[in-house]
């Protein structure tokens, strides 16, 4: 069955420095989201993206956030410059083009710790 | 605006018996209810949906969950747990106002634990 899949599972990065989260999403999916879990706290949207461009995004992501499809295949999250409380797991997901009853299919994760 | 509440932030069960993991939602609209579970180190993989139709819905691994307008929950059910069903459980609600995309909206999510 076709997942999704996300690299790295943990990255450790030092406070103001770049990351950049890897996403492959399932091949034929065309709608594709981050979400983020602060540790002890609720899943919280983040960014959607469909047909090369953001669709919706949050509060949360501000301008050191970006998001890139460089391939057709990879989807990616790039904090620019990354703070204390950018630690979190971050999800990926995507979804097949159809409609609104489609779930949502998320990968394993990344564990992201800023020090 | 959609709110997802999840009472318990813990659920203990012994193996064998009925499991019921809560949820109630807040949305102006008609819901779109989802249930992911997240065992450890894993990533949220879906259990079942609720978009429209019969107010019990069955999904993976035995789940069902009952819809309740009038309650407006979404309350996740077992008839028998297993051990290897202990992990972590989050109700989700779709957005509204958008046709084609859509986001969730996560509740804080309720850890199961079933004792042998």
């Amino acid at each position: 069955e076709p997942e999704v899949t996300q690299t790295p599972s943990h990255q450790v990065t030092q406070m103001g420095q770049e990351v950049i989260l890897r996403c492959v999403p399932i091949s034929n999916h065309l709608y594709f989201y981050w979400y983020r879990q602060i540790l002890g706290q609720k899943v919280e949207f983040l960014v959607s993206f469909y047909n090369n461009e953001i669709s919706e995004k949050s509060e949360i992501f501000d301008d050191q956030f970006s998001v890139e499809r460089p391939d057709g295949s990879n989807f990616t999250l790039k904090i620019r410059s990354t703070k204390l409380e950018d630690s979190a797991m971050y999800f990926c997901a995507s979804r097949p083009l159809g409609g609104v009853s489609y779930e949502q299919y998320f990968g394993p994760g990344t564990r992201l710790t800023v020090t | 605006a959609q709110s997802v509440a999840q009472p318990e932030d813990q659920v203990n069960v012994a193996e064998g018996n009925p499991l019921t993991v809560k949820c109630t939602y807040s949305v102006s609209g008609n819901p779109y209810l989802f249930w992911y579970v997240q065992y450890p180190n894993r990533g949220l993989q879906f259990l079942l949906k609720y978009i429209t139709g019969d107010n019990l819905v069955k999904g993976s691994y035995g789940f069902e969950a009952e819809f309740n307008k009038s309650q407006t929950s979404f309350h996740l059910k077992k008839p028998s747990a297993l051990v290897s069903d202990s992990a972590l459980y989050f109700c989700a609600v779709r957005t509204e106002g958008m046709d084609s995309n859509y986001q969730l909206i996560w509740g804080a999510g309720t850890k199961l634990i079933i004792k042998p």
